[in-house]
């Protein structure tokens, strides 16, 4: 069974903090996926990542795929009570099936 | 367009029971897959089609069925249900390099 593994499971953090979240394998992935999930919603894509190495950056949000294209993290600045939600990485498996990460939640307070 | 839709959205089940989840997508994908939520556990496949006829086992299919019943339209079937399947279930469709998702039915099984 392939697992990806995030970190931390639960985050609380004021407005105005940093915050990085990490999503570790041991598996190769053609390319990788974070989402986020709003409480009674299905999850919603925020970012693909696909060249080991690359970096994303969607506003506040920042995305990394690791060289191996076996991990990810994924960094908020200044963080928002607006960015609160479940955070789930997805690998792409060459066959285009997702294998979704553990989760991470976060909470932002103001 | 409403996506992808599902319902019932809630359900309780006696052990024993049987129901069908129903999932239905307007976008003319023609991937389509099931998952299972459960806490700290991301999401699992149970069961996806790539292709209207075809279905294909995921990373946890026992005690589901699927019908791929044309283009649109994707049902989960619980013959037995057990409580190991309480969880929340989504439906999912794939466009190009992203699945887009439903809101969900929330399935409790005493």
């Amino acid at each position: 069974t392939q697992l990806l593994e995030q970190s931390p499971q639960f985050l609380s953090i004021q407005e105005g903090e940093n915050l990085t979240v990490y999503c570790n394998s041991s598996s190769v992935f053609s390319s990788l996926q974070w989402y986020r999930q709003e409480p009674g919603e299905g999850p919603v894509l925020l970012v693909t990542v696909v060249t080991g190495g690359e970096v994303k950056k969607l506003k506040r949000l920042t995305f990394q795929f690791g060289d191996a294209r076996k991990d990810s993290s994924l960094h908020i600045t200044a963080a928002q009570p607006g960015d609160t939600g479940l955070y789930l990485c997805a690998g792409v498996l060459w066959t285009d099936k997702l294998i979704f990460g553990t989760g991470t939640r976060l909470q932002v307070f103001p | 367009n409403a996506g992808v839709t599902q319902t019932p959205k809630f359900q309780v089940l006696k052990t024993g029971q049987s129901m069908t989840l129903q999932c239905a997508q307007d976008m003319n994908h023609n991937s389509m897959y099931w998952y299972r939520q459960d806490p700290g556990m991301g999401l699992r496949l149970i069961y996806y089609s790539a292709s209207e006829g075809t279905t294909d086992k995921g990373e946890v299919p026992n005690g589901y069925n699927v019908s791929r019943l044309n283009k649109r339209e994707f049902s989960l079937r619980l013959e037995s249900a057990a409580p190991s399947q309480t969880s929340v279930y989504f439906c999912a469709s794939r466009g190009y390099n992203e699945q887009f998702f439903g809101p969900g039915t929330r399935l409790t099984v005493l």
